[in-house]
Order: structure tokens, then C-alpha cells, then sequence
């Protein structure tokens, strides 16, 4: 199993230009996260989804979107880049959270490698 | 205000040695928490996971305490190694009943020596 891998890893762009992010899982995981990570700063969730075709927003959603057509993908877009969101962006997956009763670790999520996307 | 509060922000050990991390937290109400493993340049690794009712979780050279009257948890490493230099987060889950909400510290960054 590949686990979460993410495409892709480096990205350079300009203000005001657009870009996808891939996040693709073979566990079979219903949900699945994004987050960005700074320098100084705890893992932030961006979007979320609990299941093919749902997402939902999460603590920083301004700016982003996303889409969940096929339960294995979660996709972040960035429809018009800013230098603020420069940052490390991890996608994650999970089973459902909150059924593992005396198994937690049933709720953990497992994290991509990430990408590394500076906006000039 | 972050949640979840971790120290020292860095620290430097020698191969060999000991070290302690530690977390403070105030998310409530509490269901877990976890102790991730961050290599530079990669996506963070669960390490350990403990309930409330849970106070003590070894992975190998890792243990993890956790005082859930206090709201603090620790992080200690045995004898380290080359391979231990990474940055490790304490994370909180939020209730059991809830969809799984994650609070993350800001991480430790730990750097192990020759």
C-alpha cells in the first residue's frame, strides 16, 4: 500500500494564479483532511470530508476549495493564489472518527508527505 | 489561543541521552491524545495514543505519560538516537462523539547530536 501520497510536492507560483493539489489514498478511509502548516504553529485544517462527495470547511477555509468526486481523491484548490498562503500543505485520511469506542487508534490519520508551495 | 502548548520550542541532546517533552492542553472535553513523529520534510507518524483513562503508553525507546487532572502530558525518549532528530507534536482529540476534531501543538524540535 502507498498509504497517502500527494502531488505535488513543490510548487512555485505567482499572485493571482491557480493551482490543484492531489491527495490520493488506498486504505479505503471515509474521511479525509487538509491542513497547512507554518512555521511556529500547530497543523490547521482547511477543508475536510466525511465521505465521497461531501466536504465541509474547517478552521481556515478562506481562499481554498475542494472536491471529493471519488472516495480514494481529495483535491485542494487555490483558485487565485496570495503570499499568505505560502505554506506546507498535508492531506490526511482517516476512518470514521469517534466509532473506535475503546479503540482509538482506529481514529488516527495518516498523513501524505506534503507540498511545499511558495506564492511570489 | 492554541490549545495545546508545547516545550521547550527546541532542544539539543546528545547521542545517548535522555530527554522529556512535555504538553499542556486545554481542550475539553478531552477524548485522546497522540504523540506524532515529524521528519523533516515529511507528513507526521503517530507515535502514541492515550485516553483519559490511560496514563503511561511505551513505543519502543518512546513513552508517553499523560495527567488528564492536570492536562499535561510528556513525551520522553530513551537513549536517542541519530534517527530520534525530527519535531514531535502533541495533538488532542475532542471527544469521542464528535466527528474527530484534532488540536495540534506547535511541535518540539528535537535534534540529536554524535
Amino acid at each position: 500500500n502507498a498509504g497517502v501520497t500527494q502531488t505535488p510536492k513543490f510548487r512555485v507560483l505567482k499572485t493571482g494564479q491557480s493551482m490543484t493539489l492531489l491527495c490520493a489514498q488506498d486504505m479505503n478511509h471515509e474521511y479525509m483532511y487538509w491542513y497547512r502548516q507554518d512555521p511556529g504553529m500547530g497543523l490547521r485544517l482547511i477543508h475536510y470530508s466525511v465521505g465521497e462527495g461531501t466536504t465541509a470547511k474547517g478552521e481556515v477555509p478562506d481562499g481554498y476549495n475542494v472536491s471529493r468526486l471519488k472516495k480514494q481523491n481529495f483535491l485542494l484548490g487555490l483558485e487565485s493564489a496570495a503570499p499568505s498562503q505560502t505554506s506546507v500543505y498535508f492531506c490526511a485520511s482517516s476512518y470514521r472518527p469517534g466509532t473506535s469506542g475503546s479503540r482509538p487508534s482506529a481514529d488516527t490519520q495518516y498523513f501524505g508527505p506534503g507540498t511545499r508551495l511558495t506564492v511570489l | 489561543k492554541n490549545q495545546v502548548e508545547q516545550s521547550p520550542q527546541s532542544l539539543i541532546i546528545l547521542e545517548g541521552k535522555n530527554c522529556t517533552l512535555q504538553c499542556n492542553y486545554t481542550v475539553s472535553p478531552f477524548s485522546n491524545l497522540r504523540w506524532y513523529k515529524q521528519d523533516t520534510g515529511r507528513g507526521p507518524v503517530s507515535l502514541t495514543i492515550m485516553t483519559f483513562s490511560e496514563n503511561t503508553k511505551s513505543n519502543g525507546r518512546y513513552t508517553a505519560t499523560l495527567d488528564a487532572d492536570t492536562k499535561q502530558s510528556s513525551l520522553h525518549i530513551t537513549a536517542s538516537q541519530l534517527s530520534d532528530s525530527a519535531s514531535y507534536i502533541c495533538v488532542v482529540s475532542e471527544r469521542a462523539d464528535s466527528w474527530g476534531k484534532l488540536q495540534f501543538g506547535a511541535g518540539t524540535q528535537v535534534v540529536v547530536t554524535p
